[in-house]
């Protein structure tokens, strides 16, 4: 079942621009991860962040996690023409499945 | 290596066809993972093998079957399917065997287009 909300459901922004997705999700987790999939291919991982981090970054990737809140944003700064794809936060909840986000659509405009 | 690849990459199918899927990965991974993904949807889990043996079946109807023949390969066998089950299907893999209940990271196939007419 999915338990993450993303936020926005699509996002438009020009070449340089950074981009911000959020997550947020019901139950308490172990960690959080982020996946990346452009148009009909499969998913790619970009980066895990336990429950106990609260910043993480990969490149022009920043990930924060506010387990009070319940909720996680992904930066992507500097955007590129090949960013444009889905961004699918995903939560371990301790039940070994990893549970989906609806996902973030990011279209980078040249 | 360190991918997971599927084939075939399309296939269109008959509601009356019997039709797998076939999934492999070489990273040694023990854990692996068949998908749905519906257009515009997140990727919903269906089955999961761990060291070989399915361990979590998202109560999946039957016209779908998987079997693990080795630690590499996942197969997916469809038989009977509706016009409803053309969709995405992603395989993934994870380093470890489900333990903990930790969900590990995943590395996912290219997947599978199904168009069932």
């Amino acid at each position: 079942s999915q338990q993450g909300e993303e936020d926005p459901q699509a996002l438009s922004i020009q070449e340089g621009e950074n981009a911000t997705m959020n997550c947020s999700y019901k139950t308490s987790i172990n960690n959080l991860q982020w996946y990346r999939q452009n148009s009909g291919r499969g998913l790619v991982h970009l980066i895990l962040i336990r429950s106990n981090e609260r910043e993480k970054h990969s490149g022009r990737l920043r990930v924060t996690l506010d387990t009070s809140k319940k909720s996680s944003s992904l930066l992507i700064t500097a955007s590129r023409a090949a960013d444009t794809a889905s961004y699918f936060c995903a939560t371990d909840r301790n039940d070994y499945k990893l549970s989906f986000g609806a996902g973030t659509t990011v279209t980078v405009r040249a | 290596d360190t991918e997971v690849t599927q084939t075939p990459k399309h296939l269109v199918m008959g509601m009356t066809n019997k039709k797998s899927l076939k999934c492999e990965q070489h990273m040694g991974h023990r854990a692996m993972y068949w998908y749905k993904q519906k257009a515009k949807k997140p990727p919903e889990l269906m089955f999961v093998y761990s060291y070989e043996k399915l361990s979590i079946n998202e109560s999946v109807p039957s016209r779908f079957s998987p079997e693990c023949p080795n630690s590499s390969l996942l197969n997916l066998h469809l038989h009977a399917l509706q016009p409803e089950d053309s969709a995405l299907y992603l395989c993934a893999s994870s380093q470890g065997g489900l333990a903990g209940g930790r969900a590990e990271t995943q590395y996912f196939g290219p997947g599978t287009r199904l168009l069932v007419l």
